[in-house]
């Protein structure tokens, strides 16, 4: 069984960083690209980031690039994302998802973990 | 590829069809639109994927169907369980979701 543990979250100022982690199980984490998507309070969802297999294709939404950072080690089986510069608007809970496909980065996501909530408030 | 949803919200009676959209300003290449739902408090779950392919698990009361801008989810006899939030998804050259149709259960 898939599952997808996220862990990370709390409160942070304005300026500050998060360091977000999700621990991967139930596949085989370095044949899949992963992603983070979040979810403002009572907003829909909003892709975050994508990482590939190797680490070699990383794309980011317009809103985060500069002050996000994905990254994995698939010895550990962990995708990370690395949050500096937090703003009140990056207040979410952040999703960590699979691909769908093996090998494929910008594809649809197949599972989903059960999210960290990011809180950026002074 | 921008993608638009309509109805906001679906109100309807069990065993009634929900019929969803999801519109496009771009073909969507190769019908790489998926469809996730999000009940309340809960992660989204994939429902479909290349516009109609089921996901593992999925019953066969959700069915996805269309090509090039226009994409439709339907569900067909609807029960209390099915009250949440839909989202579809564009994938392959991009990624994006659409606003979300909340569909309500009377």
């Amino acid at each position: 069984e898939v599952q997808l543990l996220e862990s990370g979250g709390g409160l942070a100022q304005p300026g500050g960083s998060l360091r977000l982690s999700c621990a991967a199980s139930g596949f085989t984490f370095s044949t899949y690209a992963m992603y983070w998507v979040r979810q403002a309070p009572g907003k829909g969802l909003e892709w975050v980031s994508a990482l590939s297999v190797s680490g070699g294709n990383i794309y980011y939404a317009d809103s985060v690039k500069g002050r996000f950072t994905i990254s994995r080690d698939n010895s550990k089986n962990t995708l990370y994302l690395e949050m500096n510069g937090l703003r009140a608007e990056d207040t979410a809970v952040y999703y960590c998802a699979k691909s769908g496909g093996a090998y494929a980065h910008m594809w649809y996501f197949d599972h989903w973990g059960q999210g960290t909530l990011v809180t950026v408030s002074s | 590829n921008v993608l638009t949803q309509s109805p906001g919200t679906l109100s309807l009676s069990p065993g009634e069809r929900a019929t969803l959209s999801c519109r496009a300003s771009q073909s969507v290449t190769n019908n790489y639109l998926a469809w996730h739902q999000q009940r309340p408090g809960q992660a989204p779950r994939l429902l479909i994927y290349g516009a109609s392919s089921r996901a593992t698990g999925i019953p066969d009361r959700f069915s996805g169907s269309g090509s090039g801008t226009d994409f439709t989810l339907t569900i067909s006899r609807l029960e209390p369980g099915d009250s949440a939030v839909y989202y579809c998804q564009h994938y392959g050259t991009s990624l994006a979701f659409g606003g979300g149709t909340k569909v309500e259960i009377k």
